[in-house]
């Protein structure tokens, strides 16, 4: 059954410096979307993509976030210069259709820890 | 605004008692809901969504638009029914945006 995947697994990084988290959706799949979940507390929505441009963005995706699909299969989450509060797991989604009617498929994470 | 709220962090219930994880929501329009489950060491994946009135792993849902809830119920629980459960919100007015709740962790003990 194919699956959403995410790398790596664990970042580590110091404050100010820029990451690159990734993902690979599932293939048929034409909705991309990132949340973060910060230790002890719920997952929160992030950015939705469709059709190469960003659908829906939450007030935590400021303009030290971008995301790009910079290739056909790809899909990227940058943070620009990180910050303590920055530190959470981050889940990569993917959908057929839009996520009220369409099944959400998560990737397993990639916890960023900033020191 | 949108808001999902699940009043209890953890449950625990003797395995073949029934459990209720409850679920409340705000939302100005008809909104969907969703089940998302976490088994340990396994990513998010969705249990059930209001729109599909499915019975899965013998977990049922009724959307409740007057009491604006949506309580994830099994008669029976299972050992393997331990797992951490997100309600979830989304609809047109909230475009391509989802809403989790905190989660609630359930505990089922043998």
């Amino acid at each position: 059954e194919p699956e959403v995947t995410q790398t790596p697994s664990h970042q580590v990084t110091q404050m100010g410096q820029e990451v690159i988290l990734r993902c690979v959706p599932i293939s048929n799949h034409l909705y991309f979307y990132w949340y973060r979940q910060i230790l002890g507390q719920k997952v929160e929505f992030l950015v939705s993509f469709y059709n190469n441009e960003i659908s829906e963005k939450s007030e935590i995706f400021d303009d030290q976030f971008s995301v790009e699909r910079p290739d056909g299969s790809n899909f990227t989450l940058k943070i620009r210069s990180t910050k303590l509060e920055d530190s959470a797991m981050y889940f990569c989604a993917s959908s057929e259709g839009r996520p009220d009617s369409y099944e959400q498929y998560f990737g397993p994470g990639t916890r960023l820890t900033v020191t | 605004a949108q808001r999902v709220t699940q009043p209890e962090k953890l449950l625990s219930v003797f395995k073949g008692a029934p459990v209720e994880l409850k679920c409340n929501y705000s939302y100005s329009g008809s909104p969907e809901l969703f089940w998302y489950v976490q088994y340990s060491r396994q990513r998010l994946q969705l249990l059930l969504r209001h729109i599909s009135r499915e019975s899965i792993k013998g977990f049922t849902a009724d959307l409740n638009k007057g009491e604006t809830s949506f309580h994830l119920k099994k008669p029976f629980a299972q050992e393997e029914d331990s797992a951490m459960y997100y309600c979830a919100l989304s609809g047109q007015n909230t475009g391509n945006q989802f809403y989790f709740g905190t989660g609630t962790s359930l505990t089922v003990i043998p």
